[in-house]
């Protein structure tokens, strides 16, 4: 079966600090594909990105980085200068190639960005 | 533009009501989800649709029940509330499975007393 584990259930930080989430996920399978969602205080759920099991570079989107690594299955987040616009509940999530359309969620990472 | 639309926002119900919350979306997505976050949890799948007049069980599908009859509308029904339905749900939509953008509503939070 699968899991995503998100260990930081809170991170706090101040402006202008970088800050990692961390996400590691359990599969046997060899296709998947990994999310990161962003929860602001609002409460809808925004898509951040996507990748898929065979690309393992790392991607940068501005002040946001993910490192992707197979080897110890894990695909944390990095935002780099926090804003407080930051601030958020962040998932990550694991989509099987296998499993129809069931999305696997981390329990989440609350970040709080201090001005 | 209103992608996915929920309602309503917020609703208490009484142990034993029922109600249906209502999903719709207007960017054609064949495949629509229904999710339940509890708190400090993550999302779990209740029901998902792939299309029209076809509706499958996600993880925790017990209590709930849905329909399809067009490609925007996605009700979700709880026949008789139970407190351990207290939760916030999540309405979502794409046009492929494993397409990046998974398009979520707003969120219906819901208690039952």
């Amino acid at each position: 079966a699968q899991k995503v584990t998100q260990a930081q259930t809170e991170i706090s930080v101040v402006e202008k600090e970088d800050v990692t989430l961390d996400c590691v996920y359990e599969t046997r399978d060899t296709t998947y594909y990994l999310f990161w969602y962003k929860q602001p205080p609002s409460g809808e759920l925004v898509f951040l990105i996507r990748r898929n099991s065979f690309d393992e570079q790392n991607e940068i989107s501005g002040r946001y980085s993910w490192n992707f690594q197979k080897s110890t299955s894990s695909f944390n987040f990095t935002i780099t200068a926090s804003q407080v616009v930051d601030s958020a509940v962040y998932f990550c999530a694991l989509l099987l190639n296998n499993a129809g359309n069931m999305l696997t969620f981390g329990g989440g990472t609350r970040l709080m960005v201090k001005p | 533009n209103a992608g996915v639309t929920q309602t309503p926002k917020f609703r208490i119900l009484k142990i034993g009501q029922s109600m249906t919350l209502q999903c719709t979306q207007d960017m054609n997505h064949n495949y629509m989800y229904w999710y339940r976050q509890d708190p400090g949890m993550g999302l779990k799948l209740i029901y998902y649709s792939v299309g029209a007049g076809i509706t499958d069980k996600g993880e925790v599908p017990n209590g709930y029940n849905v329909s399809r009859s067009t490609t925007e509308d996605f009700p979700l029904r709880l026949e008789l509330a139970a407190p351990s339905q207290t939760s916030v749900y999540f309405c979502a939509s794409n046009d492929r499975v494993e397409n990046e953008k998974l398009f979520f509503g707003s969120g219906t939070q819901l208690s039952v007393l």
